[in-house]
């Protein structure tokens, strides 16, 4: 079942601008996990806050959590061309008898150079 | 480390055929999954596998697709008799930990059904 839920689904703005993406889920988390994937390629792990955090920063990339929401945000400053990419956010699921990763449907972002 | 390996990068099978796809986990991973994405989709869980042991298939069409992952060699995602609403992404990730962090993703094979 999903657990994520991106917006938006997609995303477009010019180089230098900041980007903003956000991810809801339904159940309980331990922690959520943001991912990156390029056109036709893998995914890429940029960062994991747990659920006793609220912010938490890597480089451009800011992401918060709210657990009484339970939605998260990812904010990439200062964008370049070559942050166009799949974003997904992907959280913890105990189903099926094992705890797995379970992954929203993403938001695609195009920075325009 | 070369990391998580997954081949054949692309894949083109007739309907009716049988597509195997190989996944070689990361030096010192024993936790194996295997996630399908289709077009303009996230991924979804199908498997998790540790050595010689299935541990998870929930996510896993009860018919034509098997996985394994033996004591030697990669883990294995077997799909018979392949339709063409089995085209898609197929992903592999390891993991040293059995919770949910640590995934090292593979660049995934692309199979397509004609």
């Amino acid at each position: 079942s999903q657990q994520g839920e991106e917006d938006p689904q997609a995303l477009s703005i010019q180089e230098g601008e900041n980007a903003t993406m956000n991810c809801s889920y339904k159940t309980s988390i331990n922690n959520l996990q943001w991912y990156r994937q390029n056109s036709g390629r893998g995914l890429v792990h940029l960062i994991l806050i747990r659920s006793n955090e609220r912010e938490k920063h890597s480089g451009r990339l800011r992401v918060t959590l709210d657990t009484s929401k339970k939605s998260s945000s990812l904010l990439i400053t200062a964008s370049r061309a070559a942050d166009t990419a799949s974003y997904f956010c992907a959280t913890d699921a105990y189903q099926g008898g094992s705890e797995k990763l379970v992954f929203g449907k993403g938001t695609k972002l195009t920075v325009n150079p | 480390n070369a990391g998580v390996m997954q081949n054949p990068r692309h894949l083109v099978r007739r309907r009716g055929q049988e597509a195997r796809l190989r996944c070689s986990p990361m030096k010192g991973h024993s936790h194996v999954y295997w996630y399908r994405q289709l077009p303009e989709e996230g991924l979804k869980f199908m498997v998790y596998l540790q050595k010689e042991n299935i541990i998870d298939e929930s996510g896993m069409p009860k018919e034509r697709f098997s996985a394994e992952f033996p004591k030697e060699g990669p883990s294995i995602l077997r799909i018979q008799q392949v339709v063409r609403g089995d085209s898609a992404a197929y992903f592999c990730a390891s993991s040293p930990f059995k919770q949910s962090y640590g995934y090292t993703f593979g660049s995934g094979t692309r199979l397509t059904v004609v």
